[in-house]
């Protein structure tokens, strides 16, 4: 079956770049996803990258895929104190349902 | 444009108690519909999906059921409630090609 895995948590200085990452299995995946949780709320799409791209760049945030490793990541520019959140990975293929990492927690330090 | 609500926000049940959780999405029509559940410092886990009315897929051997008696409505049930059912439940819908939009969620805490 489909899996993603994510590292559960990563710190980071305000100002500095995020890069958080992750790795799928199916390779058959057509698009790739991030969405940020912010506490209590549920989640929001932040961009997505088709499987035929490697990479993507909207305002701070760039994704990069290497679709032959099956690797994914974000990077998050000048990472302010209001980035902090959980961010999730997932994969999707059609008319599949998603396919979700465990989220990684990013906690920005002033 | 599309929106989706779900209800209640937050909820405490005692064990053995009854639950229904609703979802409604306004502004599309034949979405897919899907609930997770997000456990405390966990990654999200699908519950069920649903393609149509009255189609349920039930992706995890469980004590919840789910329905969907409209088009743009999904419902999470249980007939008794237990304490491993604690979770942030949430509801989601696509078109089955793109982004899912994703409901605020609704916190279960089962005493």
């Amino acid at each position: 079956g489909e899996d993603v895995e994510q590292s559960l948590f990563l710190s980071v200085r305000e100002g500095d770049s995020s890069v958080i990452n992750c790795t799928y299995t199916d390779s058959s995946s057509t698009y790739l996803y991030w969405y940020k949780q912010e506490p209590g709320a549920g989640l929001q799409l932040l961009t997505y990258i088709f499987s035929n791209m490697d990479m993507k760049q909207d305002q701070r945030l760039t994704v990069l895929l290497n679709k032959k490793d099956k690797h994914l990541s974000l990077r998050i520019a000048d990472t302010q104190t209001g980035d902090s959140a959980i961010y999730f990975c997932a994969e999707g293929a059609g008319r599949r349902a998603l396919t979700f990492g465990s989220g990684t927690r990013l906690q920005v330090q002033p | 444009s599309q929106t989706i609500h779900q209800w209640p926000a937050t909820l405490v049940q005692p064990v053995g108690s009854p639950l229904s959780l609703e979802c409604t999405v306004e502004g599309t029509s034949n979405p897919n519909l899907y609930w997770y559940r997000q456990a405390a410092g966990r990654g999200l886990q699908l519950l069920f999906y649903s393609v149509g009315i009255g189609q349920i897929s039930s992706e995890v051997p469980q004590n919840l059921s789910a329905s969907r008696p409209q088009d743009r409505q999904f419902i999470l049930s249980s007939k008794k409630l237990l304490l491993s059912d604690s979770g942030f439940y949430l509801c989601a819908w696509d078109r089955g090609r793109t982004e899912a939009f994703f409901g605020q969620g609704t916190r279960l805490t089962v005493v």
